[in-house]
């Protein structure tokens, strides 16, 4: 079984100011982890994905994310933020033979001028 | 690369009626999946396919729940007999199979209102 478990609801920050959204997982077998992002009435679009390859991942749009096992972490995030970022990310982890996607209840990121 | 595409992208129905949903994948996507996202939630899994065959549909959330594709191409997701509870937006992924069948790709989703 599977469950990520994304931390706050909601995050605002300022223009220009970091960027963290913080999600854990639950995988009874070696995950794949990813973070997609959702604008108002549209579907996802990919951000990034952990692969088992590299622990650091780098996205679009200037994202990045880490994995960490010992955490059961992969918290994503962005330097610097831009007012175009705000709209609400998805935290997803995949595992085991059907590849289905568990979701997040999602962090909405609000962006202030 | 056209994308996913989903028709229509949003549907009324009154409560009792039969709806049906469809969905086209990226051309050379063999998998196809269908998830269903509610306010305030993040997507659900229902069912997903492989070529025509559909290799998971113990998600589909009652019998009322179909989903079909029959040439291997698109894929229609029908509801019989609507309630208020299925309103939602109802979306579907592609990806390759094997080593990339973990990336899936999004369509911009069907929202449904049963009133």
């Amino acid at each position: 079984a599977q469950s990520v478990t994304q931390l706050g609801s909601h995050v605002s920050v300022s223009e220009g100011a970091l960027v963290l959204l913080r999600c854990n997982y639950s995988s009874s077998v070696p995950p794949y982890l990813f973070w997609y992002v959702q604008y108002p009435n549209q579907g996802l679009q990919l951000l990034l994905k952990y692969t088992s390859a590299a622990t650091l991942v780098k996205g679009i749009n200037g994202f990045e994310a880490e994995f960490k096992k010992s955490e059961t972490s992969f918290h994503l995030t962005k330097p610097s933020a831009h007012m175009s970022d705000a709209a609400e990310y998805f935290c997803a982890v995949s595992g085991g033979s059907n590849y289905k996607l568990t979701f997040g209840k999602g962090t909405l990121l609000t962006v202030n001028p | 690369d056209t994308g996913v595409s989903q028709d229509p992208r949003h549907k009324i129905t009154k409560r009792g009626q039969n709806v049906t949903f469809r969905c086209d994948p990226i051309s050379e996507h063999n998998r196809l999946y269908w998830y269903r996202q509610t306010l305030g939630q993040g997507p659900e899994f229902l069912t997903y396919f492989q070529n025509e065959a559909q290799l998971e549909k113990s998600r589909l959330l009652s019998d009322r729940f179909s989903a079909e594709r029959p040439k291997g191409s698109f894929s229609t997701l029908e509801i019989q007999r609507t309630e208020q509870g299925d309103s939602a937006m109802y979306l579907c992924a592609s990806s390759l199979a094997g080593t990339y069948a973990y990336e899936q790709y999004f369509g911009p989703g069907t929202r449904l209102t049963v009133t």
